[in-house]
Formats: structure tokens, C-alpha cells, sequence
């Protein structure tokens, strides 16, 4: 059984750095063909995606905010960890991890975690 | 950039009345190995979205086979055969070749 869960801080003031960690269980991210993206949603509006990770260290960033995210994994510990600088109210938003895998194709992000409400605020 | 364009905004149906929700990208999501990676998922209210559709047209484990998912080239059509209450929420479309990007949204409600 596949399982994400993310955690972090839930208020940071402008201009921080947030870091963010999701630990998953049920799979392996040196497994060739899996990767954990994570996802962010501002209150009451719409999905964007930010940032995934494969198992073979391949990253592929949001070309808009390609400049304020890195994202890394830690295979010993079953997780992946965002960092996102320079923070800004606009970033008020759920921050969700979730996997996806190859299955002959690449496959949507197939388990989610609950998600992470993070306020950006003074 | 990829731009994913959901129409409608929002859908009110009966329930056991048929939906529609339409999701045009700007760019075909159809890779060189002949697979489209087009998505669709649902956000249940208060909850996390769940993949219904992957590839266009196949349904993810446990999905009902009243959902089904069409399409090729940039226009793409989600249709729920016969609405139930369960099936409320925000439907997102979501392309998966060009890096990844979501479309705006549908929400659906019970009239």
C-alpha cells in the first residue's frame, strides 16, 4: 500500500525559505520507473505543478518557478524534500506530494498525499 | 509554456443525467512512442484529487466504468455516463509530455 505524507512549517514569514518533506511508504524511489512530483493549490483555486524527482535523480522544474525550487531524496529515509526560497503571500497554498511511475508509459500521479496548508504571512 | 483549457468552468446535472467536461491543450500531448500523456483527475471537496483517467481513455484501478475519457490530438472530453451524488467536485485535466501542467478546472455539483 502506497502512503505520502508531507510535513513542514504551516506559517513562514515573506522572504523565508520553506522546506517541505514528504515521506512515503509501500514503494522505492531507486525503483527504476518512479518518481514523487509535488503539487501546490492556492486556496480556493487551481492545481500547479512544481517539481519532480525520478528514481534515477532526474529533475524536472516548473519553468516559472524553476529559480526558487530545489528538490532532493533521501532513499535511506523514503523521502523527498522541497525547498522553495524567497517566499511570498502568493505562495499561500496546499503543498501535496504524490508518485507517479512508468507502466509502459508514463503513468498521472497515481497517489497523493493529504496535503500541507502552508500561509505565507508577516 | 503549455496551456491546458478546461471548459466549462462549472456544471450543475441531475442526478443519472450524462456529463461533459472539455480540456484543450496547446500543444499535443502525444509523444514520438505513439502514447498521449493526458490525465484526468478529481478533487472531492476537503479531499486530495485522485487520477481517474491516465492515457487519455484507461481508467485507473477502481474508477467506475460510468467515467470514460476521449480524444486525441489537443482536444480532449472526460463524460460521466450517469451522474451520482459521489461525484461532486473540481475535475482537473492534466498533460504530462511537456513537463506537466494542469488545466483550470471544472467543478461539479448536484442540482
Amino acid at each position: 500500500q502506497i502512503t505520502l505524507k508531507e510535513s513542514g512549517p504551516t506559517l513562514v514569514k515573506p522572504t523565508q525559505t520553506l522546506t517541505l518533506t514528504c515521506t512515503f511508504s509501500g514503494f522505492s524511489l531507486p525503483t527504476p520507473g518512479v518518481g514523487v512530483g509535488w503539487i501546490r493549490q492556492p486556496p480556493g483555486k487551481a492545481l500547479e505543478w512544481l517539481v519532480l524527482i525520478y528514481w534515477n535523480d532526474d529533475k524536472y522544474y516548473n519553468p516559472s518557478l524553476n529559480t526558487r525550487l530545489t528538490i532532493t531524496k533521501d532513499t535511506s529515509k523514503n523521502q523527498v524534500v522541497l525547498t522553495m526560497t524567497n517566499l511570498d503571500p502568493v505562495d499561500t497554498a496546499t503543498y501535496y506530494c504524490a508518485h507517479r511511475r512508468y507502466i509502459g508509459a508514463w503513468g498521472g500521479f497515481d497517489y497523493w498525499g493529504q496535503g500541507t496548508l502552508v500561509t505565507v504571512s508577516s | 509554456d503549455i496551456v491546458m483549457t478546461q471548459t466549462p468552468l462549472s456544471l450543475s446535472v441531475t442526478p443519472g443525467q450524462p456529463a461533459s467536461i472539455s480540456c484543450k491543450s496547446s500543444q499535443s500531448p502525444m509523444h514520438t512512442d505513439g502514447k498521449t500523456y493526458f490525465y484526468w483527475y478529481l478533487q472531492k471537496p476537503g479531499q486530495s484529487p485522485q487520477l481517474l483517467i491516465y492515457e487519455v481513455s484507461s481508467r485507473f484501478s477502481g474508477v467506475p466504468d460510468r467515467f470514460s475519457g476521449s480524444g486525441s490530438g489537443t482536444d480532449f472530453t472526460l463524460k460521466i455516463s450517469r451522474v451520482e451524488a459521489e461525484d461532486v467536485g473540481v475535475y482537473y485535466c492534466m498533460q504530462g509530455l511537456h513537463l506537466l501542467t494542469f488545466g483550470g478546472g471544472t467543478k461539479v455539483e448536484i442540482k
